[in-house]
């Protein structure tokens, strides 16, 4: 289930079932969205994009949601492993000057 | 490729002392890197954009007289944190944007600054 940290939302999962990580965008002008992740000490890696033209997108076992209305993200990993385990943020693309502006990010702990 | 490298990857300093951290595309051109800091369990806050030939653009709130930023070719930026104090560690990351193609950023690994 969901539990909120000191500062990051946490989700638990069992290996094998799904995770949904959701995301609140604040700039209904965005036309760009992208999830990250990131792993202790390291830089964030790109997963998933999504343009603002489009609802869904898939990827390999992830799938992205967006929903303009309500200025809503979620990511969807499928059959969760122990290596998904990390930090997922969501970010914006601002405005035309290509800045980046990130979510407050989930932790999941894929539990064996 | 689209590699982005930083150097140091960690750096302790004592207090009141400056810093240079550096951001490198090594394959490819970025006319714009962005800088990122991030503190202990919160997200990315951008800092800048920084901009090759040109001036940086500051986040609101970001000091631009204590973050220099150079960027002066198109593979390397620089962010010297000037006069650091023990408020300033923090994780610094920077991404560099491709200037052909998709303009995808890219992010590097990060920079551990700690300052005593």
């Amino acid at each position: 289930g969901e539990s909120v940290g000191l500062h990051l939302p946490t989700l638990s999962v069992q290996e094998g079932d799904n995770s949904i990580i959701n995301c609140a965008y604040s700039n209904s002008a965005s036309d760009y969205f992208i999830w990250y992740k990131q792993e202790s000490g390291k830089g964030p890696q790109f997963i998933i994009d999504i343009r603002s033209n489009m609802d869904k997108r898939q990827g390999q076992r992830v799938t992205v949601l967006l929903n303009k209305t309500v200025k809503h993200l979620s990511l969807q990993i499928a059959a969760t492993q122990p290596g998904d385990s990390a930090v997922y943020f969501c970010a914006e693309r601002w405005d035309s000057s290509y800045k980046l502006i990130f979510g407050s990010g989930t932790r999941l702990l894929v539990r064996p | 490729g689209a590699v982005v490298s930083q150097h140091p990857s960690w750096v302790i300093c004592k207090s009141g002392t400056s810093v240079k951290i550096e951001c490198r595309s090594l394959d490819f051109q970025a006319t714009t890197m962005f800088w990122y800091r991030q503190f202990p369990k919160q997200s990315l806050m951008l800092m800048a954009t920084s901009n090759e030939g040109s001036k940086a653009t500051y986040e609101q709130g970001v000091e631009k007289d204590k973050f220099l930023i150079n960027h002066a070719s198109l593979t390397l930026s620089t962010l010297t944190v000037t006069s650091a104090h023990p408020e300033d560690s923090s994780f610094y990351i920077c991404s560099a944007r491709r200037t052909s193609g998709k303009n995808e950023q890219f992010f590097g690994p990060g920079t551990r600054l700690t300052v005593l």
